[in-house]
């Protein structure tokens, strides 16, 4: 069974660095992208930056561009998200998931992470 | 701002048929690329619901369908029940964009 695994809910102050984690079992290794998306409480969708567990290959949403880190250990197949220093606005919901190479669809998603950033 | 626009929300009494709208443009839907759907009960994460615009992937009932012409793609629900009080998203991929896979703006399902 393919399964994507998420840590846990952080609270953290404005400032803070972090690093949540999604961890994949139930496939193998080759072919597959792992997105992240966010979803503040009550709003939409919104698709953040992806990277191909194989060779670390990233791309990002420009907006997200130089605010996030996306990295990946291929030999965990484990995909990260990380600040170096969140802000209020980072409060949200933050989801992995996966898409096969030459798909254009998220076939499976992890659980969420929930991200609170308050003083 | 999402490129693609869905109704916020659709209501229907059990049983009934309801459709979503989802409205794109000539640089995705319009473009050939497919439509995907999914749904997202709440407090839970979004699940893949319909892929390449009318696919089911396995487990899903085939009350739910979708189809695409056009620069539009629409998602039915027929038998409406109660367990599908949910929000629905449909995404694409769109060629014009540095972040190309995009998702709509949702809309949210009522079972009256």
């Amino acid at each position: 069974e393919v399964q994507l695994v998420q840590s846990e809910a952080e609270v953290k102050r404005p400032g803070e660095s972090l690093k949540i984690s999604c961890k994949g079992s139930g496939y193998s290794l080759p072919s597959y992208w792992i997105a992240w998306v966010r979803q503040v409480p009550g709003q939409g969708l919104e698709w953040m930056g992806v990277i191909y567990l194989s060779d670390s290959d990233t791309r990002y949403r420009p907006s997200f561009q130089g605010q996030v880190t996306i990295s990946a250990d291929k030999s965990t197949k484990t995909a990260y998200l990380q600040w170096s220093s969140l802000k209020a606005s980072d409060t949200a919901i933050y989801y992995c998931a996966r898409r096969k190479v030459a798909t254009t669809y998220y076939d499976y998603w992890g659980q969420g992470t929930l991200v609170t950033v308050s003083s | 701002q999402s490129v693609l626009t869905q109704p916020p929300s659709v209501s229907g009494a059990p049983g009934q048929r309801v459709t979503i709208s989802c409205t794109g443009s000539s640089s995705n839907i319009g473009a050939g690329y497919d439509v995907h759907w999914y749904q997202q009960l709440p407090g839970t994460a979004p699940k893949l619901l319909i892929y390449d615009n009318r696919n089911r992937p396995s487990g899903v009932p085939d009350r739910f369908s979708g189809s695409k012409s056009g620069t539009s793609a629409s998602l039915a629900i027929t038998g409406l029940q109660a367990e599908d009080e949910a929000d629905y998203y449909c995404q694409s991929y769109d060629s014009s964009l540095s972040a190309p896979y995009v998702f709509g703006t949702g809309t949210k399902v009522i079972v009256l």
